[in-house]
Order: C-alpha cells, then sequence, then structure tokens
C-alpha cells in the first residue's frame, strides 16, 4: 500500500560513532517529514523534505530526499548521548490531510 | 505557550468500561490527529479532523469514537474498552495539510491500560 518502511529497526552505536536510517517507498512521495521520539517522551518534528534530490543539515544532522522521491536518508555525524530515542520517518497521503509514520529506528548510543 | 494538552496522562480501566480522552490546542490550528502508539509498530492514525464539525476515519479506528464540536479540542471515546486497546495515545494539531505542510504538533500522550 502507501507505507514506508524503514531499516534498521534498532542501531546501537559508540558515542562518536555516524548513524544513518533510511526510509524507503514502493510510490513515489509528495514529501517527507522527519520526527524525533526520546525515550518516554512524544514525537518532535525535525524537518519536511519536498524536492527531488533535497539535501538539508541540521547542525549534525543531514537530511536526504532520493532523485526520484522514493526514499529518504537521516544520517547524525559523531553521534551523542543525546541523539538517544526512535527517529520516524512520515509521508502525506495524496490528499493532504493525513501523515503516515515509519516504523520507526530507535537508536541507542553507547558513552 | 501550552501548545497541546492532553488529559488524563494515566489511566487503568477494566474491560468494557468506557472513557473520553481530551486534546485541547492553543494555536488555532485546523487539523487534529489521534494516534496510537504500540511497540514496534510505529505511530498508527485513528481518526482526525480537517476542521470544527468535521471527522474522519484513520487506519485503526475500529472501538473508537471521536468528536471536534470545538477547534481547539478533539475528544477521542472508548465505547467499551477491550486489553487490546492497551497503547499510549498521542494527539497531535497541525496548522493545515497543504502539500507546503506544516509540522505536526504532539502532546505528551495518555498512558491507557485495560485490564
Amino acid at each position: 500500500g502507501q507505507q514506508v518502511m524503514q531499516i534498521p529497526q534498532y542501531q546501537h552505536v559508540q558515542e562518536g560513532e555516524d548513524f544513518t536510517t533510511y526510509c524507503n517507498s514502493s510510490t513515489t512521495l509528495s514529501n517527507i517529514q522527519w520526527y524525533k521520539q526520546r525515550p518516554g517522551g512524544h514525537p518532535v518534528f525535525l524537518i519536511q523534505l519536498v524536492k527531488s534530490g533535497e539535501v538539508k543539515k541540521q547542525k549534525r544532522l543531514t537530511f536526504q530526499f532520493g532523485e526520484a522521491k522514493k526514499n529518504s536518508s537521516l544520517h547524525i555525524t559523531a553521534t551523542q548521548t543525546t541523539d538517544v530515542g526512535t527517529y520516524f520517518c512520515a509521508r502525506m497521503k495524496t490528499s493532504y490531510d493525513k501523515v503516515i509514520f515509519g516504523p520507526g529506528t530507535s537508536l541507542s548510543v553507547i558513552p | 505557550n501550552a501548545g497541546v494538552t492532553q488529559t488524563p496522562k494515566f489511566r487503568v480501566l477494566k474491560t468494557g468500561q468506557s472513557m473520553t480522552l481530551l486534546c485541547a490546542q492553543d494555536m488555532n490550528h485546523e487539523y487534529m490527529y489521534w494516534y496510537r502508539q504500540d511497540p514496534g509498530m510505529g505511530l498508527r492514525l485513528i481518526h482526525y479532523s480537517v476542521g470544527e464539525g468535521t471527522t474522519a476515519k484513520g487506519e485503526v479506528p475500529d472501538g473508537y469514537n471521536v468528536s471536534r464540536l470545538k477547534k481547539q479540542n478533539f475528544l477521542l471515546g472508548l465505547e467499551s474498552a477491550a486489553p487490546s486497546q492497551t497503547s499510549v495515545y498521542f494527539c497531535a494539531s497541525s496548522q493545515t495539510g497543504t502539500v507546503s505542510n506544516q509540522p505536526q504538533h504532539f502532546g505528551d500522550g495518555t498512558r491507557l491500560s485495560i485490564l
């Protein structure tokens, strides 16, 4: 259907290592949003990508939208313990009235 | 700024009981959403509303009802609670649903256990 898949489901990294999570769709996406949820917290919006091949950066975080608009990635450089949490990508349905979330990637950072 | 406020934060129910979860937003947002979050399944949309007086079904609407009598409030009702409805419930709101979509703002969640 119109689900998005995320890989990996879990990732454990040593502090200072890089981390990447991937979001894949079988259909073309109009846009993609990324959210972060800290343990015990609520999802917080990080960024939205709209254009094919778009790349956006937020400090150590780099977000990329694929050329075919069927995949996206979030890369964190030199992870810190504050990066711990679950990262969700979310797609908007073509009717623009609701957002469908991926299953998320849970990141653990070992100090 | 309060943002999105959910009440209650925690609740334990017995099977068959009914209850209402309240979501209130003070950002004058048009769109409001109810999600449930279960381990390993991300966020699943239960119902949503694109404006006062309107509601629509999401991915997992069965067993739930909603109402949006006022723009700032979105109520989620469990008619006859079942153990399968044990979950964390999140409410969210956004300004619009257009392609230049505004981000969704989430409440802190309601942790609901059905015994």
